[in-house]
């Protein structure tokens, strides 16, 4: 069965730069959530979209910012990178009639030197 | 706002032995969901509940909401290495976002 795909899995940005994560859905799922896992933490909810609108908004630094696109990828951009932004940042989706269950992409481990 | 508490954070067991991770809600949930994460991967979903009082088996694990389903519990009985890995109970926050519980991380020493 398709799972969520994430990329880049891996990438490593000096402090300051931008860095933009890709997020491709379950087919058929109509909402995307953004998390945030620092090491040894439980995952952050920074924010989700239904249908390609905003939905909800966590954590999220005004620095970062997400959009869903008309295929339903989306993307998590994250500008004026700082140390404490290194984290596993994972996508997940879900469909809306399926209870909210929701499932989770591979995640992409960013790390802020 | 709404939390979602759970302990213990850390629970170390030679295998073969039990191990059981609680879960609290500060509000009423409408389902309790848990995932299961090894070291260095992504929380892969579990099982949902749904019911008040509803209890619910795979192979060796035991799923318990409770009767004011603002609490759940896991148990895993006769533990074996396979088991390591954080166990997280997650519930619906508005707009279906997952607010996590702190995790469980489950060591078994063989």
């Amino acid at each position: 069965a398709a799972g969520v795909i994430q990329s880049p899995r891996h990438l490593i940005k000096e402090k300051r730069e931008t860095a933009t994560l890709k997020c491709y859905p379950i087919p058929r799922h109509d909402t995307v959530y953004w998390y945030q896992q620092g090491p040894g933490q439980d995952p952050q909810f920074l924010i989700s979209f239904y249908e390609k609108m905003q939905s909800d908004k966590g954590s999220i630094p005004d620095r970062f910012s997400a959009q869903q696109f008309s295929d339903y990828h989306s993307e998590l951009n994250m500008s004026s990178l700082e140390l404490g932004d290194s984290a596993l940042y994972f996508c997940a989706s879900s469909r809306t009639s399926s209870r909210n269950t929701i499932y989770f992409g591979e995640g992409s481990w960013l790390t802020v030197v | 706002g709404q939390q979602v508490m759970q302990i213990p954070q850390y629970q170390h067991v030679q295998e073969g032995e039990d191990f059981t991770t609680y879960c609290n809600s500060s509000t009423t949930l409408s389902n309790i969901q848990w995932y299961k994460q090894r070291p260095g991967g992504h929380p892969v979903f579990l099982i949902q509940l749904v019911k008040s009082g509803e209890v619910k088996k795979q192979k060796r694990l035991t799923f318990q909401f409770g009767e004011a389903k603002k609490n759940s519990s896991l148990h895993i009985t006769a533990t074996q290495t396979t088991d390591v890995g954080t166990y997280f109970c997650a519930g619906p926050g508005n707009t279906g976002k997952l607010i996590f519980g702190q995790g469980t991380t489950l060591q078994v020493k063989p």
